[in-house]
């Protein structure tokens, strides 16, 4: 199984603040790289698939980058709605697999 | 707007077989750019996929869980159903339904999902 590790577990921020988060391959998964974002008691909502193409509806303020075993999901300008936790999840290979998440909370 | 919901018992007792069903509503499954799939999420953790189906009746399941799992699809009903037999206390967790987005282009991914439900295996 692929393995795939997030950094950091949680941060805090504040509206405004551009935010980072990092996901990387435990082996090479080319571009096959998806984002999702879970508010609590909700399902995922997927934002990017394919490493950086933003879902239809997405606000532009989202954005994925990364190939091979590393990759990155930026949010530009923090939002009070963007307060959740974040998952990558490789589409390679199944099994199917996703980061343990990146929390992020108010600062 | 296509929904999917998930419905079955929220309690089972352990060793016992967990059986969950999703309806999807607004489309239909007969799609072949999509397959049907089961995540399941224990509280307070991460994502893990559990199974794939297709509407032909094709099932790719976890080998972490291949041993329990059987997945089977009604497409009259439109609807999908996950068995899980011999369950634990570690099979507790919010289980999803969701669409596999699998497009020629090799684009795959988990694009529309259920409410979750959640089950508890406790005696």
């Amino acid at each position: 199984d692929i393995q795939m590790t997030q950094s950091p577990s949680s941060l805090s921020a504040s509206v405004g603040d551009r935010v980072t988060i990092t996901c990387r391959a435990s082996q090479s998964i080319s571009t096959y790289l998806n984002w999702y974002q879970q508010k609590p008691g909700r399902a995922p909502k997927v934002l990017i698939s394919a490493a950086s193409s933003l879902q239809r509806g997405v606000p532009s303020r989202f954005s994925g980058s990364g190939s091979g075993t590393d990759f990155t999901l930026t949010i530009s300008s923090l939002q009070p709605e963007d307060f959740a936790t974040y998952f990558c999840q490789q589409s390679v290979n199944a099994p199917w697999t996703f980061g343990q998440g990146t929390k992020v909370d108010s600062k | 707007q296509m929904q999917l919901q998930e419905s079955g018992p929220g309690l089972v007792k352990p060793s016992e077989t967990l059986s969950l069903t999703c309806t999807v509503s607004g489309d239909s499954m007969s799609s072949s750019s999509y397959y049907w799939v089961w995540i399941r999420q224990p509280p307070g953790m991460g994502l893990e996929w559990i199974g794939d189906i297709y509407y032909s009746g094709t099932t790719y399941y976890n080998p972490s869980l291949k041993s329990r799992v059987t997945m089977f699809v009604d497409t009259s009903k439109n609807h999908f159903s996950l068995r899980l037999t011999s369950v634990t206390a570690a099979d507790t967790g919010v289980y999803y339904c969701a669409r596999h987005v699998r497009t020629p282009g090799r684009r795959y991914y988990f694009d529309s999902w259920g409410q979750g439900t959640l089950v508890t295996v406790s005696s």
